[in-house]
């Protein structure tokens, strides 16, 4: 089966603690992204990557960090600098053809704070 | 930042009826593309139109492009119950190296 996974679907974070969100994609896609998704809101790009060990803030990369070892994968990691972080957390990923232009997506991370 | 800006923020119909949800944007697009949420869901991409297109079909989906007025309209024909969700634009700005900006959405809410 090809697709994209998340885990874990719930994840609950202590203050002051760093937790990391995965995020694994089996499509030999290039480029990888992280969202952050609020209640009633559109996404927010977090990190993107286009090739592996390279990497490039969002629009709201403060208090994360990323990195990508390897192609299949894209680990976020949610700081304790990142004071406000209960939300939804979608990862997508796409080819960087020019004519293939979809992100697909998983199924999210939804992390709140104990 | 949100490129888009969609419009209605929540529309309600009954099944059978026609859907349209607006969407604006700001700067200049490679492309543009729709995609739908269910309620705690990734997204699903429905279509994808570009710069150089004015309508497409996919479906009971059309999509209108107006560059000149940096704004583009998804109509669902014949909606079913099974389409309520969440739809969101997103834009696929010029020079901004594979990155897409999402819009706010519209929840749309299909009752039998």
């Amino acid at each position: 089966d090809g697709g994209i996974t998340q885990s874990p679907k719930y994840l609950f974070r202590k203050e002051g603690q760093n937790v990391t969100l995965s995020c694994e994609q089996n499509l030999n896609h290039d480029a990888m992204y992280w969202y952050r998704q609020d209640p009633g809101q559109g996404l927010r790009l977090i990190y993107y990557s286009q090739i592996v060990n390279d990497f490039q803030k969002g629009d709201i990369a403060e208090g994360y960090s990323v990195s990508r070892e390897k192609k299949e994968s894209f680990p976020l990691t949610v700081t304790s600098a990142q004071k406000n972080p209960t939300a939804f957390y979608l990862c997508a990923s796409r080819h960087l053809a020019q004519t293939q232009e979809t992100q697909y997506f998983g199924p999210g991370t939804r992390l709140l704070v104990l | 930042s949100q490129q888009g800006e969609e419009d209605p923020q929540a529309l309600s119909i009954q099944e059978g009826e026609n859907a349209t949800m607006n969407c604006s944007y700001k700067t200049s697009i490679n492309n543009l593309q729709w995609y739908r949420q269910n309620s705690g869901r990734g997204l699903v991409h429905l279509i994808l139109i570009r710069s150089n297109e004015r309508e497409k079909h996919s479906g009971r989906l059309r999509v209108t492009l107006d560059t000149s007025k940096k704004s583009s309209s998804l109509l669902i024909t014949a909606s079913r119950a099974a389409d309520t969700a969440s739809y969101f634009c997103a834009t696929d700005a010029t020079g901004t190296a594979s990155k897409l900006t999402f819009g706010t959405g519209t929840r749309l809410q299909v009752t039998l």
